[in-house]
């Protein structure tokens, strides 16, 4: 069965600081990872997706996430962090039939300014 | 661009009413799903179908019911509301085909149940 676990519901950063959320998976299969973004009041927007063909993704906003086999992973990141930032991510597994998703918990961003 | 519509935006409903939670897209895709979101527990799928007459139970399915007689509509049904049942609802749709295709979100429902 896939699952997909996010560390650190909450995350603080400063504004232009570095940006990291955490997603790691857990799948017999090969993943299909997504991260998504959520935010205030509103729905899901996709941020960036896994493809085979690179471990290293650019998605929307200066995002990009690092697929890494031997550690499970699919961190989120952004070298700089800007206000408008400020959300709840949330990284998400696809089954094959690509009939469903397997959500993380999610983690909420704040930025300091 | 629609994309993909729920209707209505808020609720509140009482202990034991019923309701229908309205969504409609209009990208033709096959796949559509009902998922609701709580603090802490991230999104988990409640019923999804992958086309008209074919719906099947996800992760947390009592309590509610869906049908799916085109391929524009999903509506889900709460047939007798319980305060455990209060969450935001999103419905998505995704078209069928390689597992990294995107799927679209509605905006939510806020259902409060007293």
């Amino acid at each position: 069965a896939q699952s997909v676990t996010q560390l650190g519901s909450h995350v603080s950063v400063s504004e232009g600081a570095l940006v990291l959320l955490r997603c790691n998976y857990s799948s017999s299969v090969p993943p299909y990872l997504f991260w998504y973004v959520q935010y205030p009041n509103q729905g899901l927007q996709l941020l960036l997706k896994y493809t085979s063909a690179a471990t290293l993704v650019k998605g929307i906003n200066g995002f990009e996430a690092e697929f890494k086999k031997s550690e499970t992973s699919f961190h989120l990141t952004k070298p700089s962090a800007h206000m408008s930032d400020a959300a709840e991510y949330f990284c998400a597994d696809s089954n094959f039939g690509n009939e469903k998703l397997t959500f993380g918990t999610g983690t909420r961003l704040t930025i300091i300014p | 661009n629609a994309g993909v519509t729920q209707t209505p935006k808020f609720q509140v409903l009482k202990t034991g009413q019923s309701m229908t939670l309205q969504c409609a897209q209009d990208m033709n895709h096959e796949y559509m799903s009902w998922y609701r979101q709580d603090p802490g527990m991230g999104l988990r799928l409640i019923h999804y179908s992958v086309g008209a007459g074919i719906t099947d139970q996800g992760e947390v399915p009592n309590g509610y019911n869906v049908s799916r007689s085109t391929t524009e509509d999903f509506p889900l049904r709460l047939l007798s509301a319980a305060p455990s049942q209060t969450s935001v609802y999103f419905c998505a749709s995704r078209p069928p085909g390689h597992p990294n295709t995107e799927a679209f979100f509605g905006q939510g429902t806020r259902l409060t149940v007293v």
